[in-house]
């Protein structure tokens, strides 16, 4: 299965900044995603990071808020951008394994907006 | 928007029981997947069904999937403290990978 990790692990960022969170897969992967778990909540699909191209978003997400990047097949970036206190969340990406349809989770970043 | 709901939304359960968590689903699927979260931490991926499967075993789980019903089961037998955690399935309607969530359930496993 693949490895997935995330940086960073947690942060407390001021209202009004922007945080780039980095997601790097241990083997090349066909698609990776961003999901967004508010507190208490289940996870949201934000978008789909495509490789070399824009990214795909869901309903309720937009790229000017959420700009991803995605430079090959083991890395992507998230940006959370113009925070506000309603963005804190874990955010967290994934991976899918193509040969089995598995879906494999990083251990999320833990975000607070104060 | 949530496809999945899940029952019950918390489960408190004696180390040694088993702990069945429900999912039901709104649309056809491709496949159905269970995952543990540990207080607030990333997914761990427990064991994936295909549509076409009716039946799954991985050590102490054990997942069923009822197409007809839209609904799936989760049975982790002999629990153990170290299961403590919230259980989600995750549905993939077309093999694209984009996942809808259940709300969950928190099982709490008492030693």
């Amino acid at each position: 299965s693949a490895v997935i990790s995330q940086k960073p692990s947690r942060d407390i960022c001021q209202r009004g900044t922007s945080l780039t969170i980095q997601c790097q897969v241990d083997s090349q992967v066909t698609m990776m995603f961003w999901y967004r778990q508010q507190p208490g909540q289940s996870l949201t699909l934000i978008a789909t990071a495509n490789q070399g191209s824009e990214a795909t978003y869901e309903s309720g997400f937009v790229i000017d808020k959420f700009p991803i990047s995605r430079p090959n097949l083991t890395f992507s970036t998230l940006t959370v951008s113009n925070m506000s206190p309603e963005d804190s969340s874990i955010y967290l990406c994934s991976a899918l394994e193509s040969s089995y349809n598995e879906q494999f989770f990083g251990p999320g970043t833990r975000l607070t907006v104060l | 928007s949530q496809q999945g709901e899940e029952d019950p939304q918390a489960l408190s359960i004696q180390e040694g029981e088993n702990a069945t968590m429900n999912c039901s689903y709104k649309t056809s699927i491709n496949n159905l997947q269970w995952y543990r979260q540990n207080s607030g931490r990333g997914l761990v991926h427990l064991i994936l069904i295909r549509s076409n499967e009716r039946e799954k075993h991985s050590g102490r789980l054990r997942v069923t999937l009822d197409t007809s019903k839209k609904s799936s089961s989760l049975l982790i037998t002999a629990s153990r403290a170290a299961d403590t955690a919230s259980y989600f399935c995750a549905t993939d309607r077309d093999q694209g990978g984009k996942l809808i969530f259940g709300q969950g359930t928190e099982l709490s496993v008492k030693p």
